[in-house]
């Protein structure tokens, strides 16, 4: 089983659309987590850390079930640049960062 | 710019050979990554410094692979006797110990023959 598992998608919705992508890990002492952007052919970057209490920023929201080890991304109002691959992070034993292998998302005019 | 810097960007390389591949991290962030990411999957943990100190060295590194980071600055990773499973995006990333955030580079793309 992998260390962090994703929906790989694709995720096809309109403009304006509310989509949520689900992540789960394997490692019940994992710390931290995250979510991280790639565009097509870019390097990855931080979109936003996801914190016990789940956290907003703009139209992004994380949560995060220890209890079921699952961290979700929650978009709202999606945008045509919202278009990426979103890889959940999870901050494994020591300080290694364990990716999943993403899942995308396609937004349409 | 000050980002972290990786080169060479591409590298065609005939089986058998070695290539070395070098990051130029952020300058003060104190971790500096490696990862290896092929198409449809995230990016996989190679291995990580803290300053020059090589921490964690993933599992799935074979011998064929070596990392150094000499001063605690730039980083080399190595691959000897190339293979067509090498053929990735080879990724470094730093970071500073206190946020743990990662920054990329653009990555060094290796195709082997």
């Amino acid at each position: 089983r992998k260390e962090v598992e994703q929906d790989p998608g694709p995720f096809n919705v309109p403009e304006g659309a509310t989509v949520a992508f689900n992540c789960t890990y394997s490692n019940s002492a994992s710390q931290s987590f995250f979510w991280y952007r790639q565009d097509c052919r870019k390097e990855p970057k931080l979109l936003m850390s996801v914190y016990s209490s789940g956290n907003e920023d703009g139209r992004f929201t994380a949560q995060l079930n220890r209890a079921s080890q699952y961290i979700s991304l929650l978009i709202r109002d999606s945008k045509l640049s919202d278009s990426a691959t979103y890889l959940c992070v999870v901050k494994s034993h020591g300080n290694k960062l364990v990716f999943g292998a993403g899942t995308i998302l396609r937004v349409k005019s | 710019d000050t980002g972290v810097s990786q080169n060479p960007r591409h590298k065609i390389t005939k089986r058998g050979q070695n290539v070395t591949f070098r990051c130029d991290p952020i300058s003060e962030h104190n971790r500096l990554y490696w990862y290896r990411q092929t198409l449809g999957q995230g990016p996989e943990f190679l291995t990580y410094f803290q300053n020059e100190a090589q921490l964690e060295k993933s599992r799935l590194l074979s011998d064929r692979f070596s990392a150094e980071r000499p001063k605690g600055s730039f980083s080399t990773l190595e691959i000897q006797r190339t293979e067509q499973g090498d053929s990735a995006m080879y990724l470094c990333a730093s970071s500073l110990a206190e946020t743990g955030e990662l920054f990329f580079g653009e990555g060094s793309r290796l195709t082997v023959l």
